[in-house]
């Protein structure tokens, strides 16, 4: 039961350009989304959240949508970098499950030069 | 000096081996957790802790059990090691509930093989 989907398992962009990684959920009780980024041999870091609250947040070239009609969020990279190039996971959680954190599969962007 | 820290980074082991996997954060935080990546990526919580406390339990086998000392560590017994016990893991932490808002920050994993 995939509660957190990410139905692009890759991603391919030319530097410079906007990248746009998707996230779909099915629990409406999720109140609270993160992106995390992770490179190969390490542990994931956080990037940037959105409460249920608000519909965008903004940090830099980075940029998370929320659509809760649409149980939908997405990550715009812009303008992308070959420094990007991770796996993305996308996290939600609700307040009444505490700490329970669900991740999705991820996506695997690349930021061709 | 990093922040979360997990020890071995790789593990090879053959099934029925009794292991651990340890873990040791610097950054003050009061909560820990275990999260698993299984071969479809997925990252799953196994465990948190709060203050020493146990607070989730993730419908995990009782072969895993996890120990925490103090509020700094929290380590990861696994007994009876099975084939689809090989597996990522990766220990975090966070400075209160993550549901209120608090970032998690991960180690870098350790990678577990059982053969």
């Amino acid at each position: 039961d995939q509660q957190v989907k990410q139905n692009s398992p890759s991603l391919s962009v030319q530097e410079g350009r906007i990248s746009i990684l998707n996230c779909d959920y099915t629990n409406s009780m999720f109140d609270y989304f993160l992106w995390y980024k992770k490179y190969p041999a390490e542990g994931p870091t956080f990037l940037i959240s959105i409460s249920s609250i608000k519909d965008k947040n903004e940090d830099g070239r980075f940029t998370v949508f929320l659509n809760k009609s649409a149980k939908h969020l997405s990550l715009h990279i812009v303008p992308s970098q070959p420094g990007d190039s991770a796996v993305y996971f996308c996290a939600a959680s609700e307040k009444t499950s505490y700490d329970k954190v669900i991740f999705g599969p991820g996506t695997s962007l690349s930021v061709i030069p | 000096d990093t922040a979360v820290s997990q020890t071995p980074k790789y593990l090879v082991t053959q099934m029925g081996n009794d292991k651990s996997i340890k873990c040791e954060q610097n950054l003050g935080h009061d909560t820990m957790y275990w999260y698993k990546q299984d071969s479809k990526k997925f990252l799953k919580i196994m465990f948190s802790y709060n203050n020493k406390e146990l607070i989730i339990n993730e419908t995990v086998p009782n072969r895993f059990s996890p120990k925490s000392p103090d509020k700094a560590h929290l380590n990861l017994h696994i007994n009876s090691l099975e084939l689809g016990d090989s597996a990522v893991y990766f220990c975090a932490s966070s400075q209160g509930s993550f549901a209120s808002g608090n970032t998690i920050y991960f180690g870098e994993g350790s990678w577990l093989t059982v053969v």
